[in-house]
């Protein structure tokens, strides 16, 4: 496609669930990024992926929070136990290069996630 | 660690000014500053990307500067129309060369006709 793809466009789960959230990055793109948005904040960096490899994973808040992206391509961003503070917009945003200065990243429209 | 603010938080204008955003930041030891625009409800779309080495980035009404020794940017915005209602977010690296950006809250800015 020609931009980044996140599905689904909303979830509403239950407390105690677990989720998949989906990212299609641009084609090509080997930096690949999670944000978390809450109302009124601007967007909270969880993880970023150069490649297949999760290159910095420290903002992710605690171990009920994983990603993937086992071929390059797409990712999954997945959490366990959902509890009521996971309610936000998780963004997806991809790059052609990390960290270069003139490396623009690309966001998706987001997956609103409602916890119960 | 980075931290990032934009003044004003919220801004509602004629259509036709021109307006000034501000954005500030702890951490001048940036590679570069973005301006990013989001409607509501969508993800973000980058305005202008600014290196460290350059002082300005201009993109048809819009201008944006970066003043990187005292931690400022700003984004210009010529004859506002209300298309251009938004929230208007900068984002710089988190701290030295790091890789993950900070955003700023944002400044809301509605246009009305």
């Amino acid at each position: 496609g020609a931009g980044v793809s996140q599905t689904p466009s909303n979830k509403v789960t239950e407390k105690g669930k677990y989720v998949e959230l989906r990212c299609d990055p641009i084609s090509g793109h080997t930096a690949l990024y999670w944000y978390r948005q809450s109302l009124g904040q601007g967007p909270e960096f969880l993880i970023y992926f150069q490649g297949t490899g999760a290159a910095d994973d420290s903002g992710l808040p605690n171990d009920r929070f994983f990603a993937v992206r086992p071929e390059g391509s797409v990712s999954t961003l997945k959490i366990q136990r959902t509890e009521r503070g996971d309610s936000a917009v998780y963004l997806c945003a991809s790059s052609l290069n990390v960290g270069g200065v003139t490396d623009t990243q690309y966001f998706g429209p987001g997956t609103r996630l409602t916890v119960l | 660690k980075q931290e990032v603010t934009q003044i004003p938080a919220a801004l509602s204008v004629p259509e036709g000014e021109n307006l000034v955003l501000n954005c500030s930041f702890t951490d001048s030891a940036i590679y570069n500053l973005q301006w990013f625009r989001q409607d509501p409800g969508k993800g973000l779309t980058s305005l202008l990307l600014i290196q460290s080495s350059q002082r300005e980035q201009t993109s048809g009404r819009l201008n944006a500067s970066l003043d990187k020794s005292s931690g400022r940017s700003t984004l210009y915005i010529a004859a506002s129309q209300p298309g251009d209602s938004a929230t208007y977010l900068c984002a710089v690296p988190a701290s030295g060369g790091s890789y993950i950006p900070t955003f700023g809250r944002g400044t809301s800015l509605i246009v009305h006709p």
